[in-house]
């Protein structure tokens, strides 16, 4: 699996934006872009997927560049339970395994 | 989706002895993982828990210390056998359903050896 790179942490304001990037610059043309979060104590969540087209979901919208070497999770409006490890995977989907990197802990604030 | 039941939610063990721990999903699943989570790291994978055969194993894990039953397709069992303090993690069951596409994981077994 091609490697990420995200910051290791990042802080936001409730009720703000939150905006976590990943390169992925080694990416294969058939590896899909993956995020999951981890709250405290608890197994990871599915957030959401995508391939090179921007993705929406109820939880977060994913913005991946045209060069697909690099993506951004979009958290619209954090809230205090949106703390949490956020974790950006590429993987060939339908393919078996996912790989953790070390992720960035969000600290959403009042 | 799938609801995903690890057992036991924690335990607290002793030197030398060894832990069954039990996923069971309340649909039959195509994929079966085990993960590993050191206190303050990532996740590891152990190995693929295959239906009818043998579990594939990641680099640095072994069968012998961490045999691996899956005898359907809802159910797997980790077993950590001759447990040292380091062996003190969180181990976490995963699933697929369907088309592979997502992961689904369990709560986690949270184990301290003493």
């Amino acid at each position: 699996d091609a490697k990420t790179t995200q910051p290791t942490s990042m802080d936001c304001a409730e009720g703000r934006a939150a905006n976590l990037p990943c390169n992925h610059s080694t990416i294969s043309g058939n590896e899909y872009v993956y995020w999951y979060r981890q709250i405290h104590s608890q197994g990871p969540q599915y957030i959401i997927h995508g391939l090179k087209n921007n993705e929406t979901n109820e939880m977060a919208s994913l913005i991946i560049t045209e060069d697909r070497k690099s993506s951004t999770l979009i958290l619209p409006h954090a809230t205090l339970r949106d703390t949490a490890v956020y974790y950006c995977i590429v993987r060939v989907a339908g393919f078996q395994k996912l790989v953790f990197g070390t992720g960035t802990r969000l600290l959403v604030s009042p | 989706s799938a609801v995903i039941s690890q057992k036991p939610s924690r335990d607290i063990c002793q030197r030398g002895t060894s832990l069954t721990i039990q996923c069971q999903v309340d649909s039959q699943v195509t994929m079966m993982f085990w993960y590993r989570q050191q206190p303050g790291q990532s996740l590891t994978l152990i190995a693929t828990a295959n239906q009818g055969s043998e579990a594939t194993y990641e680099s640095g894990f072994v069968i012998d210390k961490f045999p691996i039953s899956r005898p359907n397709l809802t159910f797997s069992t980790l077993t950590v056998s001759n447990m040292s303090p380091e062996d003190s993690s969180i181990y976490l069951c995963s699933v697929s359903v369907g088309t592979n596409e997502k992961l689904f994981f369990g709560s986690g077994t949270q184990l301290s050896v003493l």
